[in-house]
């Protein structure tokens, strides 16, 4: 079974400042898809960032970027000009590419708390 | 754009009693999922759904739970006499391909 780990339970960046958020799986597939949920307070569960397998090319969208590690199973989320509506729990999840319909395995989120 | 949607948003309901939660998913989509989230914990997947049957379920998902789509939008979960440790927030999700667009889920308290 796939496991996600994310390391930092919490952490903190000034408004304007470059944060990274890691993220480490466990998996023996070769081709599956990687994402990162934001949730605010309001508790919806709202897509940052994808990113497939067998795509070399790191994914961006706007200020968010990933730093995809494949030999290492490392799927990091930086996210730079940080805003303060950025502060939310962010969660990294897995996802397998073989099977129509997987699951989608999440990490134990990372609290980001945004300082004026 | 669509999305999927969930009734109540918020459901208090006393132990032992049953609870029907609701879903709209996506009207093209195929695929159908319940997740839930205790208060300060990661999502844990409940089932999945396709073709009128359950696809995957987890070891959270016992007899307790049961899904259905009634009538061809709606998804339901029904819980069966709920237990304190039911309270979560339960999310409904459904998909094509790669995404999972998820609703705004229902916040279940059991007293």
């Amino acid at each position: 079974a796939q496991t996600v780990t994310q390391s930092q339970p919490e952490m903190s960046v000034q408004e304007a400042e470059t944060v990274t958020l890691s993220c480490t799986y466990d998996t023996s597939e070769s081709d599956y898809y990687l994402f990162w949920y934001k949730q605010p307070p309001s508790r919806q569960m709202i897509l940052v960032i994808r990113q497939e397998a067998y795509k070399q090319q790191n994914a961006t969208e706007n200020r968010f970027s990933v730093n995809f590690q494949k030999a290492a199973k490392s799927f990091s989320l930086k996210i730079s000009d940080s805003q303060l509506g950025d502060a939310a729990m962010y969660f990294c999840a897995y996802r397998s590419f073989q099977t129509s319909g997987s699951r989608l395995t999440f990490g134990e989120g990372t609290q980001l708390t945004v300082n004026p | 754009e669509p999305e999927v949607t969930q009734t109540p948003s918020h459901q208090v309901t006393q132990m032992g009693q049953e609870v029907i939660l609701r879903c709209v998913p996506i009207s093209n989509h195929l695929y159908f999922y319940w997740y839930r989230q205790i208060l300060g914990q990661k999502v844990e997947f409940l089932v999945s759904f396709y073709n009128n049957e359950i696809s995957e379920k987890s070891e959270i998902f016992d007899d307790q739970f049961s899904v259905e789509r009634p009538d061809g939008s709606n998804f339901t979960l029904k819980i069966r006499s709920t237990k304190l440790e039911d309270s979560a927030m339960y999310f409904c999700a459904s998909s094509l391909a790669a995404l999972l667009y998820f609703g705004p889920g229902t916040r279940l308290t059991v007293t």
